[in-house]
């Protein structure tokens, strides 16, 4: 089955500077990348996803990279503020189509951004 | 707004007690899932399911089982809860996009299970 790797588990930035998570994932038929955020105490979001037919894709402040050839994807931050404190997960989906929804998470990411 | 709502926030149960955890969904989505989250291992899926009384294992299913007598509601059944079932367990739900393709998860608040 797929495995995805997320690192790093922690990341502290200072208020306005970029934070970058990275994942990996093992399948290459795996074609649907999703970002979700936690906040504290709160049930997870979904922030942005991409599908492997686009390399980028940019919300805002929040940009998601995929390289299918090497098998990972990237969450982008930019300008980050304190609400941006959050853990956040990657996952990894096959889009078959066919009825195939079993996304596999990574283990996380707490980030925690210092006013 | 799509709403998921889990029946408990907080739960404690004994050792082999069976337990059932609830989850409705307002938005007629056709899938519902179960997740159970614990520090350091993210969100693994234990079942899901695609459609009123299917259902598919997900990574974990040891010791679990499921129902989805009707299509809003999707119930996790721990048949003789253990310590090891101690975690929080989100329930989810998203629509069928038009292609079949996944769409957004929306979670639940969460159940905190103790198992004592």
């Amino acid at each position: 089955g797929e495995n995805v790797e997320q690192h790093p588990s922690t990341l502290s930035v200072q208020e306005g500077d970029s934070a970058v998570i990275k994942c990996t994932y093992s399948d290459s038929a795996s074609n649907y990348f999703p970002w979700y955020k936690q906040e504290l105490g709160k049930r997870p979001q979904l922030i942005i996803d991409i599908r492997s037919n686009v390399g980028e894709k940019k919300d805002q402040r929040i940009a998601v990279t995929l390289n299918k050839t090497a098998k990972h994807f990237s969450l982008h931050i930019t300008e980050t503020q304190p609400e941006d404190s959050a853990v956040y997960f990657c996952a990894a989906s096959i889009d078959s189509g066919a009825g195939s929804y079993q996304l596999t998470f990574g283990k996380g990411t707490k980030l925690s951004v210092i006013p | 707004d799509v709403k998921v709502t889990q029946s408990s926030r907080y739960l404690v149960k004994r050792t082999g007690e069976k337990v059932f955890l609830e989850c409705v969904q307002d938005m007629d989505h056709e899938n519902m899932f179960w997740y159970r989250q614990d520090p350091g291992l993210g969100l693994r899926l234990i079942y899901f399911s695609y459609d009123v009384k299917m259902k598919e294992k997900g990574d974990i299913p040891e010791g679990y089982s499921v129902s989805r007598e009707k299509k809003e509601r999707f119930s996790l059944i721990l048949e003789s809860a253990s310590t090891n079932q101690t975690s929080m367990y989100l329930c989810a739900s998203s629509f069928e996009g038009p292609t079949g393709t996944n769409e957004k998860l929306f979670f639940g608040s969460g159940t905190q299970l103790s198992v004592l």
